[in-house]
């Protein structure tokens, strides 16, 4: 059974740099064909694409976000991460990282998200 | 970016109710047009993809229909476990966007 967990700080100073980390396990991240991705919704708001990567490290980033965004994988951890500078309160939400199958460009598999609070 | 709008925020109902929520494309996303679901603390899971194919596991009360810009998720036959938010998301053209979200309250 596929399982994603985010992990990272809950609370990070205005100007600084958020960072998270998402485990996968029952699969293996560089699993031919597969995308995953960071998706993050303010509390009581819709939903908002941040960043995706490819199975080969191939990087696509939401314009709105990219020059504040990277997203890497770790393969020896069977982790990916993400890290976004200069934050704000407007970047307070629950962010979660999910998966994206081959010959598919829908989520079937999400973390459980984690509540990141900017604030001093 | 592509603009996606659920006109309704929320709607009320009640068990047993034929329910349709609507979402509108700005331009054209073809048929790259999934739906989720959300319950409250809860990430939200796949129901729709390719705006009519139903996800492994999903009650068949669900369907999804349109093509284009105009898109509806149907929910025939509303159970208590269906009450939640729903959300359209478009695929076809970078960055991939959201719906607001459309809240399904018990009447």
């Amino acid at each position: 059974q596929l399982q994603l967990q985010e992990s990272g700080p809950g609370l990070v100073k205005p100007s600084e740099t958020l960072s998270l980390t998402c485990s996968v396990s029952g699969a293996s991240i560089t699993s031919s064909g597969y995308y995953w991705g960071w998706i993050r919704q303010p509390p009581g708001k819709g939903l908002e694409w941040i960043a995706s990567i490819y199975y080969t490290g191939i990087t696509y980033y939401n314009p709105s976000l990219k020059s504040r965004v990277t997203m890497s994988l770790e393969t020896s951890k069977n982790q990916f991460s993400l890290k976004m500078n200069s934050v704000t309160a407007a970047d307070t939400a629950f962010y979660y990282c999910a998966r994206v199958p081959p010959h598919s460009s829908s989520i079937d598999y999400w973390g459980q998200g984690t509540l990141v609070t900017v604030s001093s | 970016d592509i603009q996606m709008t659920q006109s309704l925020s929320s709607l009320s109902a009640s068990v047993g109710d034929r329910v349709t929520i609507t979402c509108r494309a700005s331009q054209t996303v073809t048929s790259y047009l999934n739906w989720y679901q959300q319950k409250p603390g809860k990430a939200p899971k796949l129901l729709i993809y390719g705006a009519s194919s139903l996800h492994s596991g999903v009650p068949s009360r669900f369907s999804g229909s349109g093509s284009g810009t105009g898109f509806t998720l149907t929910i025939s036959g509303l159970q208590p476990e269906d009450f939640a938010s729903y959300y359209c998301q478009q695929t076809y053209s970078s960055p991939q966007t959201f719906g607001g979200g459309t809240k399904v309250e018990i009447k």
